[in-house]
C-alpha cells in the first residue's frame, strides 16, 4: 500500500456545481480525516469517520457539504452548489487506533477551483 | 475555544540550527504533533509530544511544556531541503486524535 490517495488532484467547477472528491485511506486504517487548507494557512479539520460511522460533523462549512464512508473502506466529501469561497485544498488523512501516537498520515489533497 | 499560535515566516541559514515556536489555548490535551509541509505537497509527520520535555529524533527536536501552553521544534544542521512549512498541532479531545492545526510557520533556508 503506497498510502493515502485522492482524486481528483485538480477540479475546476463553476460556481454553483456539485463536486465530489474521493479519498482512499491506508488500508488497516480505521479512521479517515477530511480537512480544508487555504494558502498560507494550517489545516481546518471538517469531518472525521470510525469505520462508516461519521463520529464528527458539526465542523462542516454548511448544509452543503456532506461526506460519506459507506463501507468502512474509501470515503467521498460532497459539496453543494459551489461558491468562490470553497476554493481550497480538501485534505484526507487516515489513521489507525492501533498506533500509539495516532499520528494522521495524509494524501496529497484535492485541489478545488471554483470560477 | 482552540487557539495555536505560531510564527508566520522565519528565514535561516544552510548548516545553522532554528527554533520554531508554538504556543496553544486549548480545552483538552492530549497530544502535540509537528508536521512538515512542502509547498503543493501533504503534510507529513515529524513528531509527537505527550509529555513535558524533549523528543530527539536526528537532526529534529521537539519539545513540549504542558503547564506553559508551549512547544518548539528544534531543526539543526539545516539544509536547503528543509524549506518548507512546519505545522503544529494539538490533539484536544478524547478520541479521534482530531488535529486542531496552528496556521503554519513557513522557513525559508538560504545558501
Amino acid at each position: 500500500d503506497t498510502g493515502v490517495s485522492q482524486d481528483p488532484r485538480h477540479k475546476i467547477t463553476k460556481r454553483g456545481q456539485n463536486v465530489t472528491f474521493r479519498c482512499d485511506p491506508i488500508s488497516e486504517h480505521n479512521r479517515l480525516y477530511w480537512y480544508r487548507q487555504t494558502l498560507g494557512q494550517g489545516p481546518e479539520f471538517l469531518t472525521y469517520f470510525q469505520n462508516e460511522a461519521q463520529l464528527e460533523k458539526s465542523r462542516l462549512l454548511s448544509d452543503r457539504f456532506s461526506a460519506e464512508r459507506p463501507k468502512g473502506s474509501f470515503s467521498t466529501l460532497e459539496i453543494q452548489r459551489t461558491e468562490q469561497g470553497d476554493s481550497a485544498m480538501y485534505l484526507c488523512a487516515s489513521s489507525s487506533t492501533t498506533r500509539d501516537t495516532g499520528e494522521l498520515f495524509f494524501g496529497e489533497g484535492s485541489r478545488l477551483t471554483v470560477l | 475555544g482552540q487557539n495555536i499560535d505560531q510564527p508566520t515566516e522565519m528565514t535561516a541559514t544552510e548548516g545553522a540550527i532554528v527554533q520554531i515556536n508554538c504556543t496553544y489555548q486549548t480545552s483538552g490535551f492530549n497530544g502535540l504533533f509537528w508536521y512538515q509541509q512542502h509547498a503543493g505537497e501533504a503534510p507529513t509527520f515529524l513528531s509527537y509530544n505527550v509529555l513535558d520535555g524533549l523528543e530527539e529524533k536526528g537532526r529534529f527536536s521537539s519539545f513540549l511544556s504542558r503547564s506553559k501552553g508551549y512547544s518548539y521544534l528544534l531543526l539543526k544542521e539545516l539544509q536547503m531541503k528543509d524549506s518548507a512549512s512546519y505545522l503544529c498541532a494539538v490533539d484536544s479531545r478524547n478520541a479521534g486524535n482530531m488535529l486542531t492545526f496552528g496556521g503554519g510557520t513557513r522557513l525559508m533556508v538560504k545558501p
